[in-house]
C-alpha cells in the first residue's frame, strides 16, 4: 500500500499568516500517461465529512477561496494557506487516488488558531 | 446538484451483521465508482471499499472477506453488506463518488455503526 505521512500533526498559526502542512508518500503518484499527480486535500470541520479542496496536487477546486494552494509531485507535496482565516480551523487530509484498488490518506494535520 | 444519503446505522453486538445504504440524487451510481469510507472516533479517514462503474469491487485488507459492497441500479443506491462485525469497525461509514482520474469528491453525511456488546 502506498503510505502518506503528514507533517506536522498540529499546527497553530496566527490569524493572517501562513500555514504550512506537508505531505510525503512512500512512493510516486505521478501518473505517466498524464503526468498528473493523483494526490488530493481534504477539509474537515467538526461533525461534517471532508471536503475536497486541491485535486492534482494544484487544482483548486470550484469555490475555494484562493489563499488555499497546493504544490509538489512525486512524493512530496504542500498544502499552503496563505493567510489563515478563522474559518479555517479544521483537520487537513491528503489522499491519494493513484492506486486504484487501495487508497489511502495521510493521518491529518489539525489547524488551530495561536 | 449531486446528493449522498446513507442511512441503516446503529448499534451491533459483535460478529453481528448490519447492512448500510446510500441513496443517490443528481448522478447515477451504476456510472459512477462509488465507495465507502470511514472515520473512527476521533481518528482519520479509512477507504472500506469501491465499486467501478464497470461492476469490479475493491476492498481494504481489513474488512476483505467479510463486507461487500453492491449496487441496485433501479433505485440507484450503493450498499455495503457488513458480516462478522468487530470493535474496530465501530465508524462513521461515508458513501463517496469518484470519477476516473479524479479523487473523491461528492460526499454523504455518514452514518454511524457502533460495534459493542
Amino acid at each position: 500500500d502506498i503510505v502518506l505521512t503528514q507533517s506536522p500533526d498540529s499546527l497553530a498559526v496566527s490569524l493572517g499568516e501562513r500555514a504550512t502542512i506537508n505531505c510525503k508518500s512512500s512512493q510516486s503518484v505521478l501518473y505517466s500517461s498524464n503526468n498528473k499527480n493523483y494526490l488530493a486535500w481534504y477539509q474537515q470541520r467538526p461533525g461534517q465529512p471532508p471536503t475536497l479542496l486541491i485535486s492534482s496536487a494544484s487544482t483548486r477546486e470550484s469555490g475555494v477561496p484562493d489563499r488555499f494552494s497546493g504544490s509538489g509531485s512525486g512524493t512530496d507535496f504542500t498544502l499552503t494557506i496563505s493567510s489563515l482565516q478563522a474559518e479555517d480551523v479544521a483537520v487537513y487530509y491528503c489522499h491519494q487516488y493513484y492506486s486504484t484498488s487501495q487508497y489511502t490518506f495521510g493521518q491529518g494535520t489539525r489547524l488551530e488558531i495561536k | 446538484e449531486v446528493l449522498l444519503v446513507e442511512s441503516g446505522g446503529g448499534l451491533i453486538q459483535p460478529g453481528g451483521s448490519l447492512r448500510l445504504s446510500c441513496a443517490a440524487s443528481g448522478l447515477t451510481v451504476s456510472s459512477n465508482y462509488m465507495a465507502w469510507v470511514r472515520q473512527a472516533p476521533g481518528k482519520g479517514l479509512q477507504w472500506v471499499s469501491l465499486i467501478s462503474a464497470g461492476g469490479t469491487s475493491y476492498y481494504a485488507d481489513s474488512v476483505k472477506g467479510r463486507f461487500t459492497v453492491s449496487r441496485n441500479s433501479s433505485k440507484n443506491t450503493l450498499h455495503l453488506q457488513m458480516n462478522s462485525l468487530r470493535a474496530e469497525d465501530t465508524a462513521v461509514y461515508y458513501c463517496a463518488r469518484r470519477r476516473a482520474g479524479l479523487p473523491f469528491e461528492s460526499w454523504g453525511q455518514g452514518t454511524p455503526v457502533t460495534v459493542s456488546s
